[in-house]
């Protein structure tokens, strides 16, 4: 059936470090895969895609990587931010829809 | 430019009742999409509709429906209230209705909605 997932509920990073969320697929299908973030009080917002040819794609002090052998899909946040403290979801189309993982809450410490 | 507008922003119902949620995309957007968000499950896909014909559909009961208008407005319903609908009911606007066509697919602040 259909389950894109994370690994961790709650991720804890310190201010300056490097964040790595992780995500885990089922559908070997999945060919479009997107990171959303969301802060309190807000809708997602949209942080990076990749498609299923690429292994690797990087963005702002984001860098999406892609392991389709493992069916595994990686967010890293360099240089972590307060303003990086929000719930991240991985999230797969198919079938012309979105579906989306549980999310993983980003905590920054001090 | 605006974002994607969503009203109400809070809303108490009883079992049993129905209500309607409200969506205006970004202007020149003709894909509107819905979310139930929930701690359990989750972000949800309830449906999506681009020039007012319904494109997909999730798995909700049919006490969940939608519409679009020739403006691109949308609306959902949900009929015969039940206590697990108390959700965030999220919208995302973009402008074609194939995910990975268009990557900007903006999302709404949604609609709290408590059922008691």
């Amino acid at each position: 059936g259909e389950s894109v997932g994370l690994h961790l509920p709650t991720l804890s990073v310190q201010e300056g470090d490097n964040s790595i969320i992780n995500c885990a697929y089922s559908n070997s299908a999945s060919d479009y895969f997107i990171w959303y973030k969301q802060e309190s009080g807000k809708g997602p917002q949209f942080i990076i895609d990749i498609r299923s040819n690429m292994d690797k794609r990087q963005g702002q002090r984001v860098t999406v990587l892609l392991n389709k052998t493992v069916k595994h899909l990686s967010l890293q946040i360099a240089a972590t931010q307060p303003g990086d403290s929000a719930v991240y979801f991985c999230a797969d189309s198919r079938d012309d829809k979105i579906i989306f993982g549980k999310g993983t809450r980003l905590h920054i410490l001090p | 430019k605006a974002g994607v507008t969503q009203t109400p922003r809070y809303l108490i119902k009883t079992r049993g009742q129905q209500v309607t949620l409200s969506c205006s995309p970004i202007s020149g957007h003709r894909s509107v999409s819905w979310y139930q968000q929930t701690p359990g499950q989750g972000l949800q896909f309830l449906f999506e509709y681009f020039s007012e014909t319904q494109r997909n559909k999730g798995n909700f009961p049919g006490r969940f429906s939608g519409r679009q208008f020739s403006n691109s407005r949308s609306e959902m319903n949900v009929s015969t209230l039940e206590l697990g609908d108390s959700a965030l009911y999220l919208c995302a606007s973009s402008l074609t209705w194939r995910a990975e066509w268009n990557t900007e697919a903006f999302f709404g602040q949604g609609t709290r909605l408590t059922v008691v």
